[in-house]
């Protein structure tokens, strides 16, 4: 099955630093790759959709300035957390769609931990 | 908006009981349909999915769900589970051919299996 890497899987960062977050494709190529980020005991909530070599789209109430997204490659998008704040520590899941096809399924990356200090 | 909920927060049963997990969706239109399934320490992972066809779909490791149209669910079901089972099921409904087709997911519903 298709495989969906996030690195790195765990980070401990100060209060004003940025943190970079990566998410590969493996063995195929992904249009758009889907960020999610998940609070405890709830469900995952959609930050943005991103579009390999266009500007992603956000959610309502997601800052694209303080959550920046890249998608460069048809393998490999990344979410930089800028200025991170205590309230930003979280669990950030990506998400790709395999080329192609209405009908799609979307693979998931194991997680990034974030923890702001 | 859509919504995906899942009544049940969490679920406790013995080893060899049967299981279903309720998931409702409040739209009306076409939908695809998942159930993920996410392990402690682990990634979300597809149970199963509808699309199209027989509204019953078996998954991996014996899951089953029915979509019935007219009450707008998609339960997953298993007949005997395993302490194995122990994690936490997300249902999620997608808009089908929607310009983003983003997937809406319910809360979740833990399910601890005693052995």
């Amino acid at each position: 099955g298709a495989v969906v890497s996030q690195h790195p899987s765990r980070v401990i960062c100060k209060s004003g630093t940025s943190v970079k977050i990566e998410c590969r494709s493996l063995d195929f190529q992904a249009t758009t790759m889907f960020w999610y980020r998940q609070f405890p005991k709830k469900s995952l909530m959609l930050m943005a959709t991103s579009n390999e070599g266009s500007k992603a789209t956000y959610e309502q109430g997601v800052e694209k300035d303080k959550f920046l997204i890249n998608h460069a490659s048809l393998t490999l998008s990344t979410l930089t957390v800028t200025s991170a704040h205590p309230e930003d520590s979280s669990f950030y899941i990506c998400s790709a769609k395999e080329f192609g096809g209405s009908s799609y399924e979307q693979y998931f990356g194991p997680g990034t931990r974030l923890t702001v200090t | 908006a859509q919504s995906v909920s899942q009544h049940n927060h969490h679920v406790i049963l013995s080893e060899a009981a049967s299981l279903e997990l309720g998931c409702n969706y409040s739209y009306g239109g076409t939908v695809n349909l998942f159930w993920y399934v996410q392990y402690p320490g682990q990634h979300l992972q597809l149970l199963l999915k509808y699309f199209s066809g027989d509204p019953l779909v078996k998954g991996i490791k014996g899951f089953e769900a029915e979509f019935i149209k007219s009450k707008f669910s998609f339960n997953l079901r298993k007949p005997s589970v395993q302490w194995s089972d122990t994690a936490e099921y997300f249902c999620a409904v997608r808009e089908y051919g929607g310009s983003q087709g983003n997937l809406i997911f319910g809360k979740g519903t833990k399910l601890s299996v005693k052995p």
